[in-house]
């Protein structure tokens, strides 16, 4: 099994639809990352939490919110998706009682909206 | 703050020749410097990094980098390229205090048999 999970691995939603990408680890890490991937512009940071009381919006974040329901847990929400929220979205997770260890990244979600 | 730019978006090589994927960096403070790959399809996958010491980093599967502080640059290198390594690499930065990775915009390395 995965590490890290996301789930669903495929979404095709309509504009206004809200939907939740879902990611979990077995990797007993503290710190959640999500990611949005776009040709072109590489990886950027929407949202990322230390702990479980603690989130912090990234680059990118208007549109989207997240919840930190467990250590091992970290949600993605779009309230109201648009065709511009159409990209690979990747949940990563690292341990910050190892300095700048590497983060683990799960397989992706590919979201349309359409 | 920090940002990362890889100045190739793609690298065509043929098998068994040399390859350079640039990255260069900016930042007023320390940082550290990762290099990912991306497989087809796939999530992303740690090659190495540079936290401190030596500056020529070796990594998984015959790659390696060198850091240069003075051209605030951090190379991916590797001698002879398999079609096995077809893939998208990202350079990315993290200042020591943050643990947040900044991503470049990538370099799809295509090698060709």
């Amino acid at each position: 099994d995965a590490d890290v999970t996301q789930t669903p691995r495929n979404r095709i939603t309509k504009t206004g639809k809200r939907i939740m990408l879902e990611c979990s680890q077995t990797k007993g890490h503290d710190r959640m990352y999500w990611y949005r991937q776009d040709p072109g512009l590489g990886l950027r940071l929407i949202y990322y939490s230390f702990d479980v009381k603690d989130i912090n919006k990234g680059e990118i974040s208007d549109g989207y919110s997240v919840s930190r329901q467990a250590q091992a847990k970290f949600s993605l929400s779009l309230e109201s998706a648009i065709p511009n929220q159409t990209a690979l979205y990747f949940c990563a997770t690292s341990d910050s009682s190892i300095m700048n260890t590497e983060a683990f990244f799960g397989q992706g979600t590919r979201l349309t909206v359409v | 703050a920090q940002s990362v730019t890889q100045l190739d978006s793609q690298v065509p090589v043929f098998e068994e020749a040399p390859v350079e994927l640039r990255c260069n960096y900016s930042s007023s403070v320390s940082v550290y410097l990762f290099w990912y790959v991306q497989y087809p399809n796939q999530g992303l996958q740690l090659l190495l990094k540079y936290l401190s010491g030596s500056t020529l980093v070796k990594g998984i599967n015959g790659f390696e980098a060198e850091f240069n502080k003075s051209q605030t640059s951090f190379h991916l290198r590797k001698p002879s390229v398999h079609i096995s390594d077809t893939a998208e690499y990202f350079c990315a930065v993290s200042h020591y205090n943050t643990d947040k990775l900044i991503f470049g915009t990538g370099t799809r390395l295509q090698v060709f048999p």
